[in-house]
């Protein structure tokens, strides 16, 4: 069964204070790994999609990188505006399978 | 600007009434699915459509129904509502299925609440 973790729950950082944020996957064949970014109430603000291992993207201070097993989203010198929660998630190979997510890790970052 | 247009944006339903979610996509976008997400959790997939035919669907009840229309608009119908019904409905559309470039794009989300 295709299955994402994402960790930690929720982190709470000083603002200016550099974190991680770990995605880990199970899938039987990954056509791609997207990160998303989740304001209170509100859709899902595409951030990145990654289709292998090695592959790295920025956008400002976020940098998501991936693995065969997992993803990173690193979060530089982050502001209280980047302070959302942010969904990790597996499109399996089949093509009719659609976005597997994780639960999520809510960030908030204090000024 | 994600292209992908959803109404209403909320709206409280009695148990066992029957309500229509509505999404309008970017034109191009051919795939359309819809997601379920309930408070502090990721969206759950509840089905798919690809030019107009469901080609997959999650671990959702026949009572969760959908069309797609040849404007790239969408529905979610859901009959009989339960309270566990109660969550936010995600539009997402693509060219194609998400891979090798094609970006999936969500709406805003209806709230729906099941009194």
């Amino acid at each position: 069964e295709d299955q994402v973790t994402q960790s930690p729950e929720a982190l709470r950082l000083q603002e200016g204070e550099s974190s991680s944020l770990n995605c880990s996957y199970t899938v039987s064949g990954l056509r791609g790994l997207f990160w998303y970014r989740q304001d209170p109430g509100k859709g899902p603000e595409f951030l990145f999609t990654l289709y292998s291992a090695g592959e790295e993207k920025e956008k400002e201070r976020l940098k998501a990188t991936l693995t065969k097993k997992e993803s990173f989203l690193h979060i530089t010198a982050p502001k209280p505006e980047d302070s959302a929660t942010y969904l990790c998630a597996v499109l399996p190979y089949s093509g009719n399978t659609p976005l597997v997510f994780g639960k999520g890790t809510r960030l908030s970052v204090i000024a | 600007e994600t292209g992908v247009t959803q109404s209403p944006t909320h709206l409280i339903k009695t148990r066992g009434q029957q309500v229509t979610l509505r999404c309008s996509s970017q034109s191009g976008h051919n795939t359309v699915s819809w997601y379920q997400q309930a408070l502090g959790q990721g969206p759950q997939f509840i089905f798919q459509y690809y030019r107009e035919e469901e080609n997959g669907r999650g671990n959702f009840p026949p009572r969760f129904s959908g069309l797609q229309f040849p404007n790239y608009s969408s529905e979610l119908n859901v009959n009989a509502l339960e309270l566990d019904d109660s969550a936010l409905y995600l539009c997402a559309s693509s060219t194609g299925t998400g891979g090798s470039g094609n970006t999936i794009y969500f709406g805003e989300g209806s709230w729906l609440t099941v009194v």
